[in-house]
């Protein structure tokens, strides 16, 4: 079975400094692993996601991930905080089973951005 | 093209009650999964389908039940329901070939 776990459920940064969210994953098989962001009373958005190919990932709103396998990990990153960035973010695995995959979903990091 | 809708995105039941939520996913998306999402278990996996079969299921009692019709809408149903059911309920689609999983609002459920 896949697991994921996120290291701090609150993250406190400045405006324009660098955003770093840990997550870490456990599977028996390569993973699809993904980020996602929640704003107050909204649903999940999907932020970027890891298939196969390039480690490196890009998403929306100026973040990236990177696939380290070695590691197990999948930290999300962005050089430089905006207002605007203050949520709750989820870090996924998925795995395929019969042909169909399942999210597993991490407990969140909330992203507390100050002016 | 209109995103994941779900209806209604508040309600509020008393305990015994049952509820039914609904899931419109996105044109041409013929999987549909919901989650569970409350602050101490986070999101749980509930239950998925696809051309009308339920093809994966999440550790929830049987009081926890879905279907999906041929248009690839899908249900939801809680009956007897409990304090503990208070929670977000997602619902989230996606195409055939694809990992990726786009989720709707919400709906809101509070047991009083």
């Amino acid at each position: 079975a896949q697991s994921v776990t996120q290291l701090g459920s609150h993250v406190s940064v400045s405006e324009g400094a660098l955003v770093l969210l840990r997550c870490n994953y456990s599977s028996s098989v390569p993973p699809y692993l993904f980020w996602y962001v929640q704003y107050p009373n909204q649903g999940l958005q999907l932020l970027l996601k890891y298939t196969t190919g390039a480690t490196l990932v890009k998403g929306i709103n100026g973040f990236e991930a990177e696939f380290k396998k070695s590691e197990t990990s999948f930290h999300l990153t962005k050089p430089s905080a905006h207002m605007s960035d203050a949520a709750e973010y989820f870090c996924a695995v998925s795995v395929t089973n019969s042909g169909y995959s399942t999210l597993t979903f991490g407990k969140g990091t909330m992203l507390l951005v100050s002016p | 093209k209109a995103g994941v809708t779900q209806t209604p995105r508040y309600l509020i039941k008393t305990r015994g009650q049952q509820v039914t939520l609904s899931c419109s996913p996105i044109s041409g998306h013929r999987s549909v999964s919901w989650y569970q999402q409350t602050p101490g278990q986070g999101l749980q996996f509930l239950f998925e389908y696809f051309s009308e079969t339920q093809r994966n299921k999440g550790n929830f009692p049987g009081r926890f039940s879905g279907r999906q019709f041929s248009n690839s809408r899908s249900e939801m149903n809680v009956s007897t329901l409990e304090l503990g059911d208070s929670a977000l309920y997602l619902c989230a689609s996606s195409r055939i070939d694809s990992y990726e999983q786009y989720f709707g609002p919400g709906t809101r459920l509070t047991v009083t």
